[in-house]
């Protein structure tokens, strides 16, 4: 069916590294923008990232911009988020999410279920 | 940034009420707003784009207005199952925002 799905989430201490993974299934991946957006616990969501179809232009939030990195494998159907440096402020869960369009930003049509990322000690 | 701001930020109707939710961009976004459900535990979900657009298999009960600064989301008939907080999204400049939620609960 249609989904995406996210993985590799886990507890990481502070300034280390970790790299999240997004499997999309039953749609034509290559075709599509994509983005991540996390969710603070308790909180609202924020957009993290953007990266067009063929992985060509990306674009960052500020809070990340420098240490996130967003790429895709078109032939694996996969998003990536590589987070480097991370801190206490980037806890959250970290969703994909597909954009109808495949070379600009409109909207979140498909959601992956999301991976949790705590920064802690 | 564009900042998103919605009202209320919490709102108790009871089942059959029509229920309005506010969302005033800080800058003209003509009608770049879309509008999310997320119920606890869940991914949100795509309600209305582009202001106004119902996406594909949302119940009619939903509807989305406004343009320039000032947006609106109904619910026409509140059901047991709308339970959820709501979010308003602009993308007219990036970075893409999204206004603080509200939470919307059965009385």
């Amino acid at each position: 069916q249609v989904q995406l799905v996210e993985s590799g989430g886990g507890v990481v201490q502070p300034g280390r590294s970790l790299r999240l993974s997004c499997a999309a299934s039953g749609f034509s991946f290559s075709r599509h923008a994509m983005h991540w957006v996390r969710q603070a616990p308790g909180k609202g969501l924020d957009w993290v990232a953007f990266i067009s179809y063929d992985g060509s232009n990306n674009y960052y939030a500020d809070s990340v911009k420098g240490r996130f990195t967003v790429s895709r494998d078109n032939s694996k159907k996969t998003l990536y988020l590589q987070m480097n440096s991370l801190g206490a402020e980037d806890t959250a869960v970290y969703y994909c999410a597909r954009d109808p369009h495949s070379n600009s930003w409109y909207w979140f049509d498909l959601w992956g279920q999301g991976t949790l990322v705590t920064v802690s000690s | 940034d564009i900042q998103m701001t919605q009202s209320p930020s919490s709102l108790s109707a009871s089942v059959g009420d029509r229920v309005t939710i506010t969302c005033q961009a800080s800058q003209d976004i003509n009608n770049y707003l879309n509008w999310y459900q997320q119920k606890p535990g869940k991914a949100p979900k795509l309600l209305i784009y582009d202001a106004s657009n119902l996406e594909a298999g949302v119940p009619s009960r939903f509807s989305g207005g406004g343009s320039g600064t000032d947006f609106t989301f109904t619910i026409s008939s509140l059901q047991p199952e709308d339970i959820a907080t709501y979010y308003c999204q602009q993308y007219h400049i990036l970075p893409i925002t999204f206004g603080q939620g509200t939470r919307l609960d059965i009385k």
